[in-house]
């Protein structure tokens, strides 16, 4: 099936530091990506939607100079989080519109920030 | 959440028992989708009912969608220890037809 590998799951950074994250969709193309913030125990929030060739779409209160999304291909998709806070810290997952189901999931990035 | 709201947002069930968990959203939608996540890992799709179907079943999984009432329920018979996870209902409207958006979950907890 269609897989979405998402990279890293787990990174530690220190304030004021920038951090990367990647999605690539395995065995498929994926023209359109999505990335979503969770808190412990809450529900997934909708950050973006990342296409691939143009600017992505965030959504309302969401700092686009903050969380800087580039999807350069139809198999990969970038969040970078930049000038990372503590309050940054949470559980960022990407997904892909593409295969089979319709959307695909990442397993997740843990970012915690010091 | 950004969508709706899922009930209860807890639950604790023997093995063996039924878990029921329902879900209510605010726009009209394309479809609606449940997803289970374990515990800090990523989602797994688990069944998508169009908005033009009222039921669905999948191996031990039943939902349901009334879109006048703008509810669904998902059903686990004959729960399993396996089946400890969080469930996520989500929806995709007509008016943005890509996006999906999450309600705000149910924690299944299945006691041996």
């Amino acid at each position: 099936g269609a897989v979405v590998s998402q990279h890293p799951s787990r990174v530690i950074c220190k304030s004021g530091t920038s951090v990367k994250i990647e999605c690539r969709s395995l065995d498929f193309q994926a023209t359109t990506m999505f990335w979503y913030r969770q808190f412990p125990k809450q529900s997934l929030m909708l950050m973006a939607t990342s296409n691939e060739g143009s600017k992505a779409t965030y959504e309302q209160g969401v700092e686009k100079d903050k969380f800087l999304i580039n999807h350069a291909s139809l198999t990969l998709s970038t969040l970078t989080v930049t000038s990372a806070h503590p309050e940054d810290s949470s559980f960022y997952i990407c997904s892909a519109k593409g295969g089979g189901n319709g959307y695909t999931f990442g397993s997740g990035t843990r970012l915690t920030v010091v | 959440s950004q969508q709706g709201e899922e009930d209860p947002q807890a639950l604790s069930i023997q093995e063996g028992e039924n878990a029921t968990m329902n879900c209510s959203y605010k726009t009209s939608i394309n479809n609606l989708q449940w997803y289970r996540q374990n515990s800090g890992r990523g989602l797994v799709h688990l069944i998508l009912i169009r908005s033009n179907e009222r039921e669905k079943h999948s191996g031990r999984l039943r939902v349901t969608l009334d879109t006048s009432k703008k509810s669904s329920s998902l059903l686990i018979t004959a729960s399993r220890a396996a089946d400890t996870a969080s469930y996520f209902c989500a929806t995709g409207a007509y008016s943005s037809a890509s996006k999906i958006i999450f309600g705000s979950g149910t924690r299944l907890s299945i006691r041996p």
